[in-house]
Formats: structure tokens, C-alpha cells, sequence
């Protein structure tokens, strides 16, 4: 009964470095979203996915980008991972008809 | 875009006292929800409501969903230690560029020293 898979859960990045963070769900969920969470700030969503092969981006996209791989997968991308981009990140996926989203247990990473 | 206020930010618990949280919005929506974030995990759904007016109860945990439909209230009885995390209220809100849910900023309930 996995639901939200998240990798990595940890991750330290140079300014500069590129990365991407995977996410993958089980539950045949059709949406799928990424978000940040900084301190004071709540839940920020980056990029969101409503259905395979579409992505639209959310509040703070600038310097992400997403790949929605197939129905299970969607990954977030860094191109040139800035100290900003500090955070921890959430993948989420809700389902038609269902209420609220179901996260996975976030990636902390770290850009120094 | 739309903006929900969780008031307290933060807040202290001793073992055993009851505590109250809000979550409030200029516009009217028609689900709220209320989530839990403990400590280095993703958020889980606590509490879903549907219905103006309507109270509902998950063990320790009350909450309502307000009149106007333009708030909610979240009541934990009796707290433990294990309450402690953060807790974010959401609200339904298909498309736009905050997604089809909308959260609050949390309110953090930590132990009192």
C-alpha cells in the first residue's frame, strides 16, 4: 500500500547543479502536483499535472520543470539549482471524483 | 490568487488541555478540508466537510464547517503528545494556478517547555 512514493528524501546540491526529483503513484490517481513548503510560507504548488500528458504550472514554476512520464510518474526537474530553490518538496495525486490529495513524505534538499 | 488565513500560526499544547484553530476566507467555497503534517512526513487528510453548517468528528478531533461557508474551525480535545505537527486547512477550488486545492499557511502546535 505504498500511495506517494517520493525519491530522494534527501538530496545537497552546488549552485549550479541539476537535478530531478521522481515521484510515482500506485492508486491509478489521474492529477498529480508538486509543491514546495518553506518555513511561514505553507505549501507553494510548482507545477501540477491534471491528466497524463498535460502539465500547467502553478504559483512558483520559474526555475523548475516537470515531465508527467505516464499515468504513474511525474518528475520535477532543476535545471541550475539556485540557494533559493532550499526546500522541502512535496509530490501529491488526487483521484476523479475524490477529495483533497494524497502526498508523499517530500524530498528535503538543500542548495549551497 | 485566493488566500485562506489559519490563525493561530503557532501554538503551545500542555497534555490534556483542548485547542482551537481557524481558518478563514474572503470568498465562499463549497469543501473544506483539514490536514496534519507531523514532523519530516507529507500532510494527510483529517477532516473533509461538505455541508455549511455541518460538524463532524474524527476521534478527538471536531470540526466545522462554518455557516457563511466562508470559514472553518478545528477542535482537538484533550490533546497528547502526539498532536503536535501542523495542521493546514485546504479548501476545493478546481483549476487556476493554485491547483484544485487551496491551502492555509498551518498552524504549528508544538509542546509546551
Amino acid at each position: 500500500n505504498a500511495g506517494v512514493t517520493q525519491t530522494p528524501k534527501f538530496q545537497v546540491l552546488k549552485t549550479g547543479q541539476s537535478m530531478t526529483l521522481q515521484c510515482a503513484q500506485d492508486m491509478n490517481h489521474n492529477s498529480m502536483y508538486w509543491y514546495r513548503q518553506d518555513p511561514g510560507m505553507g505549501l507553494r504548488l510548482i507545477y501540477y499535472s491534471a491528466s497524463e500528458g498535460t502539465t500547467d504550472k502553478g504559483e512558483v514554476p520559474n526555475g523548475y520543470n516537470v515531465s508527467r512520464l505516464n499515468k504513474r510518474e511525474f518528475s520535477l526537474r532543476l535545471e541550475s539549482a539556485a540557494p533559493s530553490q532550499t526546500s522541502v518538496y512535496f509530490c501529491a495525486s488526487s483521484g476523479t471524483g475524490g477529495v483533497g490529495y494524497t502526498f508523499g513524505s517530500g524530498t528535503r534538499l538543500t542548495v549551497v | 490568487g485566493q488566500q485562506l488565513n489559519q490563525s493561530p500560526q503557532s501554538m503551545f499544547i500542555q497534555e490534556g488541555e483542548d485547542v482551537s484553530m481557524n481558518c478563514t476566507s474572503s470568498s465562499i467555497f463549497n469543501t473544506w478540508l483539514w490536514y496534519k503534517q507531523d514532523p519530516g512526513e507529507g500532510p494527510v487528510l483529517l477532516i473533509a466537510l461538505y455541508k455549511a453548517g455541518e460538524l463532524t468528528s474524527n476521534g478527538r478531533l471536531t470540526a466545522q464547517f462554518g455557516i457563511t461557508r466562508k470559514d472553518s474551525f478545528l477542535n482537538i480535545s484533550a490533546s497528547i503528545p502526539s498532536d503536535v505537527g501542523i495542521y493546514f486547512c485546504a479548501v476545493m477550488n478546481y483549476g487556476g494556478s493554485q491547483g484544485n486545492l487551496i491551502f492555509g499557511k498551518g498552524t504549528k502546535l508544538s509542546v509546551k517547555p
